[in-house]
């Protein structure tokens, strides 16, 4: 069936650093991928979006690029924030449902 | 987007007893959809909520633990019945098809934090 793996967490990282957060896929077909973030104490929020092959979604400065090849989705940063601490959802849809991976803590401090 | 509220935001219930969680928002939308994310762990959809037609549950929910209403297309509520510990959990709805766009893009609202003792 469709899943979605993402690499474990927490991720702590230096504010001004580099974050990429890895994001594999399985399903039948091209589903639209998704990254959600969670703030702590908060709903999930819809980050960007990607809704065929080589599409590059991108917003706050975060990126991640529908990889047909590798069935990739991979997030990226270039320069992280204290503010970015949350926890970050890859998700595919497809078939009427979205499928969340398990999650991703990123810690980012000062 | 939409403003998505979540009625109660945390609530502790002991063993047997049931709550209902509402959910309103603040545009008509086309769907909306019931999830439970246990503690550490991601999103699990328990079932889609249709207007005017008894939701359509995921494997592994069923209609006498989780009941669901939507009476209109702004609203909707969810019963945990019978609770158990087990049924700790945060309780999120969620909403697609706002002034028809995609049913792909959903949003969220803030939660419901159950605690059963």
């Amino acid at each position: 069936g469709n899943s979605v793996t993402q690499m474990e967490g927490p991720v702590t990282l230096s504010e001004e650093a580099f974050l990429t957060i890895n994001c594999t896929y399985t399903a039948t077909g091209y589903p639209s991928l998704f990254w959600y973030v969670q703030y702590p104490g908060e709903g999930l929020q819809l980050l960007l979006k990607a809704t065929k092959a080589d599409d590059k979604g991108s917003n706050k400065g975060f990126e991640a690029t529908y990889r047909k090849e590798t069935t990739s989705f991979h997030l990226e940063k270039g320069s992280v924030q204290v503010s970015d601490s949350a926890v970050y959802f890859c998700a595919l849809y497809q078939g009427g449902k979205l499928i969340f991976g398990q999650g991703t803590e990123l810690s980012v401090k000062p | 987007s939409a403003v998505i509220s979540q009625k109660p935001s945390r609530d502790i219930c002991q063993r047997g007893t049931s709550l209902t969680i509402q959910c309103q928002v603040d545009s008509q939308v086309t769907m909306m959809f019931w999830y439970r994310q246990q503690p550490g762990q991601s999103l699990t959809l328990i079932a889609t909520a249709n207007q005017g037609s008894e939701a359509t549950y995921e494997s592994g929910f069923v209609i006498d633990k989780f009941p669901i209403s939507r009476p209109n297309l702004t609203f909707s509520t969810l019963t945990v019945s019978n609770m158990s510990p087990e049924d700790s959990s945060i309780y999120l709805c969620s909403v697609a098809g706002l002034a028809g766009g995609p049913s792909y893009e959903q949003y969220f609202g803030p939660g419901t934090r159950l605690t059963v003792t």
